[in-house]
């Protein structure tokens, strides 16, 4: 029972590089979500998707991109990373807009 | 907008009862709901409260909702070391067609001997 399963858990990157997030959810569920955790301000939405082929900006989409392709997987894409993309990034997925949402572990990101 | 306000910090003793504090600024939110995040892990869910309700029991954990005033807080009875987490207050405005789950920044909760 995975549940919300995120890729890598840890990632250091020089800033100009690229890399991709993996979140994969195995509970069927519509909804899925990217957050950022920093220190003092909480999660911050990214962006989500209500289905899928389908995405949206959250609070804090710039520099960030995302994709849908299966109804499981959210992937979440950082074309060249900036050290004020370092934090800790958490993927969700919940059934519908009001049921409970189940995270991930996080995803510890360092860009240097 | 749709910020979501938590103070970051509480210390209590163990034993004694806990009370976090949320103000939220959609007053259509039907859902307000209460996250718990334990050192290392992902948020999981703790209770959540609807709208139409202005308090909900479920064992040590008493959530009370003041419509007029947007504010909600999370009491926890009986606090155990194993209550030391940081709980996050969460909404789903109507500014983002509910679709979007909007969290505060989080209380951290110490519980001391």
């Amino acid at each position: 029972n995975a549940g919300v399963t995120q890729t890598p858990k840890f990632r250091v990157l020089k800033t100009g590089q690229s890399m991709t997030l993996l979140c994969a959810q195995d509970m069927n569920h519509e909804y899925m979500y990217w957050y950022r955790q920093d220190p003092g301000m909480g999660l911050r939405l990214i962006h989500y998707s209500v289905g899928e082929g389908t995405t949206a900006k959250g609070e804090v989409p710039d520099g960030y991109n995302v994709s849908r392709l299966k109804k499981q997987n959210f992937l979440l894409g950082l074309e060249s990373a900036a050290p004020s993309q370092t934090s800790v990034y958490f993927c969700a997925s919940s059934l519908g807009p009001r049921a409970e949402a189940f995270f991930g572990q996080g995803t510890r990101l360092t860009v240097v | 907008g749709e910020d979501v306000e938590q103070s970051l910090f509480l210390s209590v003793r163990e034993g004694d009862s806990s009370v976090i504090n949320c103000t939220y600024t959609d007053s259509s939110s039907t859902y307000l709901y209460w996250y718990k995040q334990e050192p290392g892990a992902g948020l999981q869910l703790l209770t959540y409260i609807f709208s139409n309700m202005d308090m909900k029991q479920d064992q040590r954990l008493t959530v009370l909702l003041n419509k007029k005033d947007k504010h909600l807080s999370l009491r926890i009875a009986d606090t155990q070391t194993g209550d030391s987490a940081i709980y996050f207050c969460a909404e789903i405005p109507f500014s983002g067609g509910y679709n979007k789950l909007i969290f505060g920044a989080g209380t951290r909760l110490a519980v001391h001997p």
